[in-house]
């Protein structure tokens, strides 16, 4: 079973700031996504990667699979990207469904 | 359009009776999930289906069943509830399995008395 680790659990930052969320897992995967639960509780998925480099808008996702490592970036941090951000990873080669980390909770101050 | 709808949105219930909750997608998607949301917050899979067939039923109990009536709908019921059965259940669909996008229903918080 693969073991999913999220860093930082929480993250305080001022408005601006550079942001690095990482996420590492033990056994190879097949895909990794990385969520964005709301304050309010709505979950949007934000990058689903099996290998490289994805941007959207000030959101930069990367994956590293020899390393078994992943970064999750925001450049120019608003208030309104406050809330917990999650890795979960597909691994088994799909039979094991998804694995959760138990998320990073960021707060960025005005 | 709301592309993933789940209904009730809250749900408190008396420990020992059965409940449902309801799961819609209007995006055309080939499979659907349940989820997990502990009271620390940690996900967890419960169940996935493809073209209304079980592809993966996580360690969950038996009192909790899903049913899918048509492809567009996957519905959760419960029997039996019990007080550890208090979290937030999400329903999720994608395009085709786990390495596709996933599209997550607004949530249902449940509560046993």
């Amino acid at each position: 079973k693969n073991e999913v680790e999220q860093s930082p659990q929480n993250l305080t930052a001022q408005e601006g700031e550079f942001i690095t969320i990482n996420c590492s897992y033990s056994v190879g995967i097949s895909a990794l996504h990385w969520l964005q639960q709301h304050p309010g509780g709505g979950i949007v998925s934000l990058f689903m990667l099996s290998s490289g480099k994805k941007k959207h808008g000030r959101l930069i996702a990367t994956i590293n699979i020899q390393e078994k490592h992943s970064s999750l970036h925001i450049t120019a941090s608003h208030p309104r990207d406050s809330a917990v951000y999650i890795c979960a990873v597909v691994s088994g080669g799909g039979a094991d469904g998804l694995t959760f980390g138990k998320g990073t909770h960021l707060i960025i101050q005005p | 359009d709301t592309a993933v709808s789940q209904t009730p949105k809250y749900l408190v219930t008396q420990m020992g009776n059965d409940k449902s909750i309801k799961c819609e997608q209007n995006l055309g998607h080939d499979t659907m999930y349940w989820y997990k949301q502990d009271s620390k917050k940690f996900l967890k899979i419960m169940f996935s289906y493809n073209n209304k067939e079980l592809i993966i039923n996580e360690t969950v109990p038996n009192r909790f069943s899903p049913k899918s009536p048509d492809k567009a709908h996957l519905n959760l019921h419960i029997n039996s509830l019990e007080l550890g059965d208090s979290a937030v259940y999400f329903c999720a669909s994608s395009h085709r399995g786990w390495t596709d996008t996933q599209y997550f229903g607004p949530g249902t918080r449940l509560t046993v008395l």
